[in-house]
């Protein structure tokens, strides 16, 4: 497609329960990456892909946390447990390898954990 | 750590006025540093991009300076416009290990009316 496609948009759920958030790069791009959002703060750093492995996953806040890209494109975020802390809007960017600022971010999913 | 802060966090201005948002970082050793646009449900849109050996960038109405010494960045808007309403974040880019990882200011949030 023509950008970074995230789906849901919106998502509720209830505490306790686990979801899955989805995260379509522009075709071509083999570096992704999942940032989250909470309310009046700038995104934080999640974790990073170049092409199926996590070359970087400092970022995910504990082991409830879990993100894969099983073949290089398509990617998922997985949260287990759900807490009301993680309410927040989580958005993935892809870029080219190499192509420091050439980032194209989605429009983000805003998870709400009632 | 990196740390950004931004100043101010919210700016409310009526049309026609020149501006000035203000970035800060603690880590003076950067790779490049970006400013973003975000509007309300919608993803991050690159504005400018400037490399660490570089003083400023312009496009259009935009106009971005950096002060890698002293760890500050400015983005001058000129001649401010309603649709310019929207809230303006900083990120800096270590470069080497980081691969790509951004990190982030809280935002100011920009409001220019008529």
């Amino acid at each position: 497609g023509a950008g970074v496609s995230q789906t849901p948009s919106n998502k509720v759920t209830e505490k306790g329960k686990y979801v899955e958030l989805r995260c379509d790069p522009i075709s071509g791009h083999t570096a992704l990456y999942w940032y989250r959002q909470s309310l009046g703060q700038g995104p934080e750093f999640l974790i990073y892909f170049q092409g199926t492995g996590a070359a970087d996953d400092s970022g995910l806040p504990n082991d409830r946390f879990f993100a894969v890209r099983p073949e290089g494109s398509v990617s998922t975020l997985k949260i287990q447990r759900t807490e009301r802390g993680d309410s927040a809007v989580y958005l993935c960017a892809s870029s080219r390898t190499g192509e420091m600022g050439g980032y194209t971010f989605g429009s983000g999913t805003r998870l709400t954990v009632v | 750590k990196q740390e950004v802060t931004q100043i101010p966090a919210a700016l409310s201005v009526p049309e026609g006025e020149n501006l000035v948002l203000n970035c800060s970082f603690t880590d003076s050793a950067i790779y490049n540093l970006q400013w973003f646009r975000q509007d309300p449900g919608k993803g991050l849109t690159s504005l400018l991009l400037i490399q660490s050996s570089q003083r400023e960038q312009t496009s259009g109405r935009l106009n971005a300076s950096l002060d890698k010494s002293s760890g500050r960045s400015t983005l001058y808007i000129a001649a401010s416009q309603p649709g310019d309403s929207a809230t303006y974040l900083c990120a800096v880019y270590a470069g080497g290990t980081s691969y790509g990882k951004l990190t982030f200011g809280q935002g100011t949030i920009l409001t220019v009316h008529p």
